[in-house]
């Protein structure tokens, strides 16, 4: 089955830091760029960090920037998004999505996991 | 830095009827980089249509999408009952930007 699974949520004291896993499976995941998207309790969609492939290139929101870090292990399908410094603010859903494979940068999302929960308090 | 605005932000209509959900731009985009997401309640989002009028895989063609420019168009021509979400558009290709969303509800 084609799949994300997200894991690695929980509730933070602000200032900590902590590590969101999305594990890939039923698709080559290394030809794939990835993204973490993030929804705080009732607002809409906010894209958090993108990297391609192969990590050469990596984004970030200028909400999260320096303080977050993505980043994948493709031989173990996984993506990861490393949060340090939270904050409040930072309290959301947390979600993994491929990007389409069209050999151009930046797609749509076309898979998403079902999202891991991030508290900061 | 751009910016999408979804109108409106909500929309109660009846099963059967038709939906039309509108994404502005606050810089021209391409039709190449112009899709549309559903998040139905407790759920992760679902691509919809991407390329402004391309449906994504599994979607049924009461889903349409049209646009050029600034102002981008998702239309569903009977909705429904599975159809009441919420949906977002976003541009894509040169960076990431969600609209803020429009909810379709049962009237």
């Amino acid at each position: 089955e084609v799949q994300l699974v997200e894991s690695g949520g929980g509730l933070v004291q602000p200032g900590g830091s902590l590590r969101l896993s999305c594990a890939a499976s039923g698709f080559t995941f290394s030809t794939h760029e990835m993204n973490w998207i993030r929804q705080a309790p009732g607002k809409g969609l906010e894209w958090v960090s993108y990297t391609t492939s192969s990590s050469s290139t990596r984004y970030y929101a200028d909400s999260v920037k320096g303080r977050f870090t993505i980043s994948r292990d493709n031989a173990k399908n996984t993506l990861y998004l490393q949060m340090d410094s939270l904050r409040v603010e930072d309290t959301a859903v947390y979600y993994c999505a491929r990007g389409g494979n069209t050999g151009y940068p930046l797609n749509a999302f076309d898979l998403w996991g079902q999202g891991t929960t991030v508290t900061v308090s | 830095e751009i910016v999408l605005t979804q109108s409106p932000g909500t929309l109660s209509l009846s099963p059967g009827e038709r939906a039309t959900l509108s994404c502005r731009t606050s810089q021209s985009v391409s039709t190449s980089y112009l899709a549309w997401y559903q998040q139905k309640s407790g759920q992760a989002p679902r691509l919809l249509m991407y390329g402004t009028s391309n449906r994504a895989a599994g979607i049924p063609d009461r889903f349409s999408g049209s646009g050029s420019g600034t102002d981008f168009t998702l239309t569903i021509s009977r909705l429904e009952p599975e159809d009441f979400a919420v949906y977002y558009c976003q541009r894509y290709g040169s960076s990431l930007t969600f609209g803020g969303g429009t909810k379709v509800e049962i009237k």
